[in-house]
């Protein structure tokens, strides 16, 4: 199957500072990337869908400004969550998808901002 | 996209048939029903996906009425790797993949 990775796996990060996370298909190239997020006991919630090249989409309620996504190619997207504050700690997942295809998923990367 | 309903939990002896209930009544003529699960904090899984048909691979079976207001995953011999969430997911072609709560399957030794 489709491989799909997440760097870092776990990050540790100040009050007000930004953290990027990478998201890369391995072996195939991603028209489509997907970030979600995940609190604890809870289920995951989109946030927003990137296509290579363009603009994201970002779900209702999530602020475009606080978290840049980049699909600068067809195997790398990137997550920055600007000035990170303690209820920004969570687990995000990214997903990838060829052409509408199923999507396949990242391990994920758990944050903790303290 | 159509929601869908599933219990939150279920329990499974081990090497048994874990039946996993879906409903989604209000599905439309194009959309897939997909399944998921994640295992405590990793990524999901795809498992299966179908339109109509039953469909089967290695992991498992998706038995889907043929009203397709419901479905029914089947997992044929659970192992205690199988514990985990199962998300039952209705997606249009080119949709986007919005998780509900899921069901908690147990496999117990």
């Amino acid at each position: 199957g489709a491989v799909v990775s997440q760097h870092p796996s776990w990050v540790i990060c100040k009050s007000g500072t930004s953290v990027k996370i990478e998201c890369r298909s391995l072996d195939f190239q991603a028209t489509t990337m997907f970030w979600y997020r995940q609190f604890p006991k809870q289920s995951l919630m989109l946030m927003a869908t990137s296509n290579e090249g363009s603009k994201a989409t970002y779900e209702q309620g999530v602020e475009k400004d606080k978290f840049l996504i980049n699909h600068a190619s067809l195997t790398l997207s990137t997550l920055t969550v600007t000035s990170a504050h303690p209820e920004d700690s969570s687990f995000y997942i990214c997903s990838a998808s060829q052409r509408y295809n199923e999507q396949f998923f990242g391990p994920g990367t758990r944050l903790t901002v303290l | 996209d159509a929601k869908t309903t599933q219990p939150p939990s279920m329990d499974c002896a081990e090497g048994r048939a874990a039946n996993l209930p879906c409903n989604h009544s209000t599905i439309s003529g194009n959309e897939y029903v997909y399944w998921y699960r994640q295992i405590h904090s990793q990524g999901p899984q795809y498992i299966i996906h179908g339109l109509k048909n039953n469909e089967t691979n290695e992991m498992a079976s998706l038995i889907i009425t043929e009203d397709r207001k419901s479905s029914t995953l089947i997992l044929p011999h659970a192992t205690l790797r199988d514990t985990a969430v199962y998300y039952c997911i209705v997606r249009g072609e080119g949709g986007k993949l919005i998780f509900g709560q899921g069901t908690e399957l147990s496999v117990k030794p």
